[in-house]
This record gives C-alpha cells, structure tokens and sequence, in this order.
C-alpha cells in the first residue's frame, strides 16, 4: 500500500446522506486518482487531480465530488444523489498523469449503504 | 470508448504449474501496461509493468510479454505456489484519453 493511507475502512450510511471517504498520501506525488470497485468488473475512474486546486471528472463522476487543497490529500464526498453508491473506493496516486507513471494505491474503503 | 478485455475470469492451477493470463487492448497508442495483484480486502499492488518500447520484461516468477501488433500482453507466472492466490487486473494507458484502462480481473487460486 506504500504510503497511501485511506479511512475508513469500512464505512456505513444511510441513504440520503453524504459521506466523505479520506486519502492521504506522502510519496510527493503530484496526480491522484479515485476509483471504484464492483464485483467482477474493473477499477473505474470516478475523478482525478493532477495538481493542487484542480481536478477532473472520471468516467463515472456523477453523484460524488472532490476538493484538492493540498499536494497529500484528496477527499472523496460520496452524496446522495449517487443512486448505487455501496462499493469498494480506491485512492491511487502517481509523481504525473501525463507520462506514464506508475500509479499506487491505497488499501481502499469500503462502503456499505444501509 | 478504449476497452481492456481480459481471459480467464477464473484460472486454478496446482502448486508448482504455470499460469498465464491475456490481455487485449484497443487503442493502438497505448505505451505502458501495468500489471496488479489485489488480495481480498485490500488495494491492488503493482507486481510488474512494461512499456511499449520493449517486447518482454521478467521479474523472478513473474514475466510479462507484450505484442504490438496484435495488441496483445500477457502475464506468467512460473512455479506458482498458494500466496500467488489474488485476483489479477491488467491495465492499459490510454494515448487518446490519458487514463489508465483496467481488465475486469483473473481470479487465480493455486492448490497445494
């Protein structure tokens, strides 16, 4: 998991709520990414950052929102008008997006809505 | 849009034999193929990757080989023991979008 740290790591909400899911990370990379994980399918983009204050949309961004005020961090909010939000959320983070930089991720959180 | 196919789903080998997975990607321009290892509960873990400048790259037990033309990469695994149990997902980048592409994961079990 190098030094990617996500909390928490099991997460439970009722429907209609908003929640936000933690990354941290401390390897000075500059790009970080959100994923999301359903059984037997791949990990899909939700929104990624490349530098600080500024980030874009993935391929499934609809119903969660970021922030991006600092180099090491990278907040998920998972709100509610994510119809299907119960999943398995990765953080990655990677030195740049733009050359092929290996990226590494976090141990992930899990989120269970109830 | 860019798509990762990879085969099999589901892959059991005994202890000791070897395990193979393939990957097919379509954009032609893509120049780095990271492979991951994810046990259960946890992130996925970068075992071995490859960029389009060479055809095969090997780490240990670990091999991975890449064919340009018919936009092919494959992972090996040699001697494989019960540890090497996880769920494998190979990926590529995408040139045209700039995002790395995932497979839908290899489910490998090794028996004793």
């Amino acid at each position: 998991d190098g030094g990617i740290t996500q909390s928490p790591k099991y997460l439970f909400r009722k429907e209609g709520q908003n929640v936000t899911l933690s990354c941290e990370q401390n390897l000075n990379h500059d790009a970080m990414y959100w994923y999301r994980q359903d059984p037997g399918q791949g990990l899909r983009l939700i929104y990624y950052s490349q530098i600080v204050n500024d980030f874009q949309k993935g391929d499934i961004a609809e119903g969660y929102s970021v922030s991006r005020e600092k180099k090491e961090s990278f907040p998920l909010t998972v709100t509610s008008a994510q119809k299907n939000p119960t999943a398995f959320y990765l953080c990655a983070s990677s030195r740049r997006e733009k050359v092929a930089d290996t990226q590494y991720f976090g141990p992930g959180t899990r989120l269970t809505v109830l | 849009g860019e798509n990762v196919e990879q085969h099999p789903s589901t892959l059991s080998v005994q202890e000791g034999d070897s395990a193979v997975i393939k990957c097919t990607y379509s954009d032609s321009a893509s120049n780095y193929f990271p492979w991951y290892k994810q046990e259960l509960g946890k992130g996925p873990q970068l075992i071995i990757d490859i960029r389009s400048n060479v055809g095969e790259k090997k780490d240990q037990r670990i091999a991975v080989t890449l064919n340009k033309t018919a936009k092919h990469f494959s992972l090996h695994i040699t001697e494989t023991q019960p540890e090497d149990s996880a769920v494998y997902f190979c990926a590529a980048l995408s040139y045209n979008t700039d995002k790395l592409i995932f497979g839908t994961g290899t489910r490998l079990q090794v028996f004793p």
